[in-house]
């Protein structure tokens, strides 16, 4: 499967600010997903990062806040904007190649705290 | 609502035993199956999945089965290993991108 690379692994940042979490595949994929984990809870899918095209939010997450790009079929970029504690989570990237039922395959995520 | 429940946060067993994790659903739409296994400070590892039109897959020492009737999925280790020490997700997709996950199982495999 994909070579799945996140940066940063890790973060502490200030309220207010926004960091911005770059996940990199060393082959073109299909399909690139960010998720988010909280503390305590399982993973909740944010968006679709869609090449050339906005990305498709979940419910209960918006693009002022969750801003992502994706430029190419092996690179996307997820922004936590104008962050507070409650968005101190684990971001994961994940990716899927081909059609139809295939697995996703996740990087490691950036472990995000809010002070 | 969720739709993905794993009803144990956590199961101990003894090395070469057999581990059982079961998943129920919900959404009679789901008709993917995934099982993850993760670590801590790592990211989600596909293990094993099943379609469906399926009620067994089978892949080494993992073996999913699913009752669709029941909607209930589990994951059997056979034989476990101190390795397998690690949380379980089982995730279940319905023809879309979006994958729902249950809540995690944590295994423990005692030596």
């Amino acid at each position: 499967s994909a070579v799945i690379s996140q940066k940063p692994s890790r973060d502490i940042c200030q309220r207010g600010t926004s960091l911005t979490i770059q996940c990199q595949v060393d082959s073109q994929v299909t399909m690139m997903f960010w998720y988010r984990q909280q503390p305590g809870q399982s993973l909740t899918l944010i968006a679709t990062a869609n090449q050339g095209s906005e990305a498709t939010y979940e419910s209960g997450f918006v693009i002022d806040k969750f801003p992502i790009s994706r430029p190419n079929l092996t690179f996307s970029t997820l922004t936590v904007s104008n962050m507070s504690p409650e968005d101190s989570s684990i971001y994961l990237c994940s990716v899927r190649s081909g059609a139809g039922n295939q697995p996703q395959h996740f990087g490691d995520g950036t472990r995000l705290s809010i002070l | 609502d969720q739709q993905v429940k794993q009803n144990s946060p956590s199961l101990s067993v003894q090395e070469g035993r057999i581990s059982i994790l079961n998943c129920d659903y919900t959404n009679s739409m789901f008709d993917y199956f995934l099982w993850y296994k993760k670590y801590p400070a790592e990211g989600p590892t596909f293990l094993i999945s099943i379609s469906s039109i399926k009620d067994k897959n089978e892949d080494g020492r993992f073996t999913v089965f699913l009752n669709k009737s029941a909607k209930h999925l589990s994951l059997h280790i056979v034989p476990s290993q101190p390795g397998d020490s690690a949380v379980y997700f089982c995730a279940a997709n319905n023809a879309g991108n979006m994958l729902t996950f249950g809540g995690g199982t944590r295994l423990m495999v005692k030596p």
